[in-house]
């Protein structure tokens, strides 16, 4: 399965951007690169994923190197509520067993 | 609102019972998820499920067996119930990997 690392923690200001990175470097032409986030006492909350080329939402923006084995997650101005636990995983279209967390980036925002 | 529930939302069991967990989906998505969360351990896939009665194991599958007999609802038991087993259960939901993956509110056992 192909893996990622993340820092274990970050810390950002409020209203400040917020960029988190994730390696991976085994990554095959065929995985998406997902990221989620869990608040306190909550489940998994889908933010963003893609392919090949940048994507931006409503919540944020992946950058994705273009040799792929990297990315990044861009929170454009971090608030007292992105603070969760930040998930980046590879997953193939078809192959919905690779769905593997790792421990994720803790991200706290100071006020 | 997003389409999977989880039932129930907390559980308190003894030693040694039986526990049926129900995950029910209204997005008629093809893969199911059965996840447990500790302290310490982050989120450990237990079992998954990839179409009607097509189902295999996690990482963490000892004492859990899983069954989907129809594609909106996947049941993850407890045959006999153990302390080590008191934990946060979320399934989780997708069409593949080109689309999001959509997470239940969780279920809180605890075996006492």
């Amino acid at each position: 399965d192909a893996k990622t690392t993340q820092p274990n923690s970050m810390e950002s200001n409020e209203e400040e951007p917020v960029h988190l990175p994730c390696n991976h470097s085994t990554i095959s032409g065929t995985d998406y690169i997902h990221w989620y986030r869990q608040l306190p006492s909550q489940g998994p909350e889908y933010v963003i994923h893609g392919l090949t080329s940048n994507v931006n939402n409503r919540m944020a923006s992946l950058a994705i190197a273009e040799d792929r084995k990297s990315s990044t997650l861009i929170l454009h101005r971090a608030t007292l509520r992105d603070a969760a636990v930040y998930y980046c995983i590879l997953t193939g279209d078809n192959y919905g067993q690779n769905f593997v967390f790792g421990p994720g980036t803790r991200l706290s925002v100071l006020p | 609102d997003a389409g999977i529930t989880q039932s129930p939302r907390h559980k308190v069991t003894e030693t040694g019972t039986p526990v049926t967990l129900r995950c029910h989906q209204t997005e008629n998505h093809r893969y199911m998820y059965w996840y447990r969360q500790d302290p310490g351990h982050g989120l450990r896939l237990i079992h998954y499920s990839y179409g009607v009665k097509d189902t295999d194991k996690g990482e963490v599958s000892d004492g859990y067996s899983v069954s989907r007999s129809k594609t909106e609802d996947f049941l993850l038991t407890l045959e006999s119930a153990t302390s080590s087993q008191t934990s946060v259960y979320f399934c989780a939901i997708s069409g593949g990997g080109r689309f999001g993956y959509t997470f239940g509110s969780g279920t809180r056992l605890t075996v006492v």
